[in-house]
């Protein structure tokens, strides 16, 4: 089945600890990036990857990192969360070329940084 | 920028049609998107419409595009309960490196 997974689902944490959210997919998708979801906001993308080892900042890049070292994963790093990062995150992959490529969504991650 | 406007709340009765509307400001954007959040779930691609085409029909739902004035809309035929839920619009930014997303809508339905 074609799915892009994230873990954790949910999380609580403190300021200042380090985290870390995955993301893997097994469709062999080229592109892949990350949304945060917040109320009011609709959904604003963090970073993407357009390949391995390729990466670029989306619209709402500070206060994250990511890294792609393979093609399946796209780990989401917060090296020192702070309560504005408190959100709805999403992971997303799409193959490349074709703008009408469906872009498959994970299934979130609720983050809660006190 | 790219930008994607909805209206933020949508009610109906079941059995009502539901009518959801967008403007986006990219006229260059060739693909047009609905996407559908249930509660507590992803984001599910529900049909999308290439900027040629003027009205996208697929079983209950049905997109119309008017490109002049860069309004997108999602009818909802015969809503149902299981049809509440938020939906979102998007287009693909110029560079097709990012989907730029409205803020959705919520739609709920009574019974």
């Amino acid at each position: 089945e074609a799915q892009v997974t994230q873990n954790p689902r949910y999380l609580i944490t403190v300021t200042g600890k380090k985290l870390t959210v995955t993301c893997s997919q097994n469709m062999n998708h080229e592109y892949m990036s990350w949304y945060r979801q917040d109320p009011g906001l609709g959904l604003r993308q963090i970073y993407y990857s357009m390949n391995v080892e390729v990466t670029d900042k989306g619209d709402v890049p500070e206060g994250y990192k990511v890294s792609r070292k393979e093609k399946r994963n796209f780990p989401l790093i917060l090296e020192s969360p702070s309560p504005n990062q408190t959100s709805l995150y999403f992971c997303a992959s799409r193959a490349q070329g074709a703008m009408n490529t469906e872009a498959f969504f994970g299934q979130g991650t609720r983050l809660t940084v006190v | 920028g790219e930008d994607v406007e909805q209206s933020l709340f949508l009610s109906v009765r079941e059995g009502d049609s539901s009518v959801i509307n967008c403007t986006y400001t990219d006229s260059s954007s060739t693909y047009l998107y609905w996407y559908k959040q249930e509660p507590g779930a992803g984001l599910q691609l529900l049909t999308y419409i290439f900027s040629n085409m003027d009205m996208k029909q697929d079983q209950r739902l049905t997109v119309l595009l008017n490109k002049k004035d860069k309004h997108l809309s999602l009818r909802i035929a015969d809503t149902q309960t299981g049809d509440s839920a938020i939906y979102f619009c998007a287009e693909m930014d110029q560079a097709g490196t990012a989907l730029i997303f409205g803020k959705g809508t919520t739609l709920s339905v009574s019974s």
